[in-house]
């Protein structure tokens, strides 16, 4: 069955500098895709940034990147330069090629402080 | 280009009555899923939809629940009778095969409070 496991139920980083919000997951699908979202405390799912399990490459997407990490089954979002209006819960998610829903991870409740 | 639109944005209502959730997807986009945030359960798939054919509707918890997408471009999430356990935020989302990454994009959610 997939898995997503976020340990982080919540973090704090100082304003302008970088964070790493962990996540790993279990599949034993050979294609997938990797997604993260950002909620804010309005409510909103707001999407980030997405890694195919068969890029070479880490996805990057402005200040996000995806630290894929697949033997270890990792996929850790990288926030640079934090801003205040980072602060949110952030969810990773992933999807089986082959089907169309997201399993989701519990979240991560990141606070930036000025 | 609009987003995922839903209706009403708030509802709260009283034990036993009907309610209705609307969805509008992203013009273009052929999957259409409805998804449930509480705080016990995170957010968990009830029904998705290919091409207005639902496809899994595995996650929909009982019969109260009913989902219909009559066209392209609507859906509906029926609660019938709601019940206080059914109080979460609901949402819907919708994507594109002709993407490669497939990105469900999510409407702003319901918040459903049954009292």
């Amino acid at each position: 069955a997939q898995k997503i496991t976020q340990t982080q139920p919540g973090m704090f980083v100082q304003e302008k500098e970088a964070v790493t919000l962990d996540c790993t997951y279990d599949t034993s699908d050979p294609s997938y895709g990797l997604f993260w979202y950002k909620q804010p405390s309005s409510g909103e799912m707001i999407f980030l940034i997405y890694q195919g399990s068969y890029d070479q490459q880490n996805a990057t997407e402005g200040r996000y990147s995806l630290n894929f990490q697949k033997a270890r089954k990792s996929a850790n979002l990288v926030i640079s330069a934090s801003q205040l209006g980072d602060s949110a819960m952030y969810f990773c998610a992933m999807k089986n090629n082959q089907g169309g829903k997201l399993i989701f991870g519990q979240g991560t409740e990141l606070s930036v402080k000025p | 280009d609009a987003g995922v639109i839903q209706s009403p944005r708030h509802e709260v209502t009283e034990m036993g009555q009907e309610v209705t959730l609307r969805c509008k997807p992203i013009s273009g986009h052929n999957s259409l899923f409805w998804y449930r945030q509480t705080m016990m359960r995170g957010l968990e798939l009830l029904i998705y939809f290919n091409n207005n054919v639902p496809i899994d509707d595995s996650g929909m918890p009982e019969d109260r629940f009913s989902a219909k997408m009559p066209n392209a471009s609507f859906s509906t999430l029926k609660i019938q009778p709601s019940e206080p356990r059914d109080s979460a935020v609901y949402f819907c989302a919708s994507s594109s095969w002709t993407s490669r990454q497939e990105t469900q994009y999510f409407g702003p959610g319901t918040r459903l409070l049954v009292l």
